[in-house]
C-alpha cells in the first residue's frame, strides 16, 4: 500500500463546475498538508497549505483535512478552463521532518 | 517565496553521457531538494542538498550515478551520470522557504526535462 493514494483521473468537468479532489493516506504522523498545481511543462506551484485538521479557505478553493479519517480534499469553486492542471497533494511529518510525500497527481480539464 | 531557475530546461543526451542541471535561488536558502518526476508517478525525492555538508541520499539514490554540489546558499547542481533510458525524466530543485509567515514549505523550479535515447 502506498502512503499517499489519490485518483490520476482524468477528471472533466464544464465551467463554473464545483470540484472535489482528494487523497488518502496512512502514516497517521503527517501534520502538514499541501496542494500544488502543476501547469504543463512547468513545475508545480504551492496552491493551498494546512496544518492538522479542518479547513482553509483562499479564494474559490477550500483544503480540507480529516485525520480521523486519512483524507484530504481539495475543493474548487466555480472552476475556469485556467484550473486545467494536474493537481499534487503532498504531506509531511511537521517540524523538522522535512520529507514530503506526494501523490500521484489528478489530472484536471475544465471545459470551456 | 524564492524564485527558482533550473537550467537546462530540457534536453536529449545519449545513453553512457552524463548532463549537469544547475539550480539557480534568488534567495539564500538552507535546504534544497532534488526530485525526479517520471510519467504517471509521483515526485521521488533524490536527495537533500544542505549546504557545507554531504548530500542525503533517499533510497534507490546512490551518489556516484547523482552526484550533488551546494557550494552555497543560492545554488546546486545534480549530475545525472552513465546514463541510461530509463533516467529518461523531469528532474526537479526545490528549496525550503517561508511565505507571509507560514511555517516552512516546499518551493519548486520549472524543472528539466530529459530524453535519453
Amino acid at each position: 500500500q502506498k502512503e499517499v493514494e489519490q485518483d490520476p483521473g482524468p477528471l472533466s468537468v464544464p465551467e463554473g463546475a464545483i470540484v472535489s479532489l482528494n487523497c488518502t493516506y496512512s502514516n497517521s504522523a503527517f501534520q502538514y498538508f499541501m496542494w500544488y498545481r502543476q501547469y504543463s511543462r512547468k513545475g508545480p506551484e504551492l496552491l493551498m497549505y494546512t496544518y492538522s485538521s479542518g479547513n482553509k479557505e483562499d479564494g474559490r478553493f477550500t483544503a480540507q483535512v480529516d485525520k480521523s479519517s486519512k483524507y484530504i480534499s481539495l475543493f474548487i469553486r466555480d472552476s475556469q478552463p485556467s484550473d486545467s492542471a494536474t493537481y499534487l497533494c503532498a504531506m509531511s511529518g511537521g517540524s523538522g521532518t522535512y520529507k514530503y510525500i506526494f501523490g500521484t497527481g489528478t489530472r484536471l480539464k475544465v471545459l470551456a | 517565496s524564492a524564485v527558482i531557475s533550473q537550467k537546462p530546461s530540457r534536453d536529449i543526451c545519449q545513453r553512457g553521457t552524463s548532463l549537469t542541471i544547475q539550480c539557480q535561488v534568488d534567495s539564500q536558502v538552507t535546504m534544497m531538494f532534488w526530485y525526479r518526476q517520471q510519467p504517471g508517478q509521483s515526485l521521488t525525492l533524490i536527495a537533500t542538498a544542505n549546504q557545507g555538508s554531504e548530500a542525503t541520499y533517499e533510497s534507490g539514490f546512490v551518489i556516484d550515478k547523482f552526484p550533488i554540489s551546494r557550494p552555497n546558499l543560492t545554488f546546486s547542481t545534480l549530475t545525472v551520470s552513465n546514463m541510461s533510458p530509463e533516467d529518461s525524466s523531469i528532474y526537479l530543485c526545490s528549496v525550503e522557504d517561508r511565505k507571509r509567515g507560514l511555517q516552512e514549505t516546499q518551493y519548486f523550479g520549472p524543472g528539466t526535462r530529459l530524453l535519453v535515447l
